[in-house]
């Protein structure tokens, strides 16, 4: 099972500054399959970055997802009110065929 | 705009069966996957299982001697079910549309409890 792991477990910053969110695999992870998601108390969790870089429809560009083999890498270039949330990371391809990282919350400092 | 939304009892009886539908609203089920996922309260995210609209199907190896999932294409619906339940299985359940290996739509979810 490919563990991935999301460091750091909550980050304290304040809207405009920049973010910047890790995940870690155990294994190699094809860049195909890296995902990040949005999750807010109350609501669905929300596709952010699909191929490890790639936008998905509607997601703003102060978004960006970077990374390879088994270190991924989700950047948020200036906080906005709304972008405080939980992050997930997610892999698909090795038995179980999708997990998930733990996630990181992102608070207001 | 595709839409999700689980439906089910939010109480569940140890050694019982979980059952849960989603509704798919705003676009076809069929030419997907879709899949269930659940989260246990303070955890993290864990695949159950996902199902084609043909009805063929893929399960968490640590779910599938327990696991059920069913399509009805007629209605726009898949289900769960999950057998002989435990505590363990106290989680937030949602229903997603899977491409590409990742989720692009979801519902918001569903408490299911185990508790006598």
């Amino acid at each position: 099972e490919i563990v991935l792991t999301q460091s750091p477990g909550t980050l304290s910053l304040s809207p405009g500054e920049r973010a910047t969110l890790s995940c870690r695999a155990s294994q190699r992870v094809s860049s195909t399959y890296l995902a990040w998601y949005q999750h807010k108390p109350g609501q669905a969790p929300r596709l952010l970055i699909y191929g490890a870089s790639s936008r998905a429809t509607g997601i703003p560009d102060r978004f960006s997802g970077s990374g390879s083999g088994t270190d991924f890498t989700l950047t948020i270039s200036r906080l906005e009110p709304e972008d405080f949330a939980v992050y997930y990371c997610q892999q698909y391809g090795s038995s179980p065929l999708y997990t998930f990282g733990q996630g990181t919350k992102l608070e207001i400092k | 705009q595709v839409q999700l939304q689980e439906s089910g009892p939010g109480l569940v009886e140890p050694s019982e069966t979980l059952s849960l539908t989603c509704t798919v609203s705003g676009g076809s089920i069929t030419s997907y996957y879709w899949s269930w996922i659940r989260q246990p309260p303070g955890k993290g995210l864990e695949w159950i299982g996902y199902i084609y609209y043909t009805g063929s199907t893929n399960y968490n190896p640590s779910l599938k001697s327990r696991v059920t999932m069913s399509v009805d294409t007629s209605k726009n619906q898949f289900s769960l079910k999950l057998s002989s339940v435990a505590a363990a299985d106290t989680a937030v359940y949602y229903c997603a549309r899977t491409t590409g290996g990742r989720y692009d739509y979801w519902g918001l979810g569903t408490l299911v409890t185990v508790s006598s």
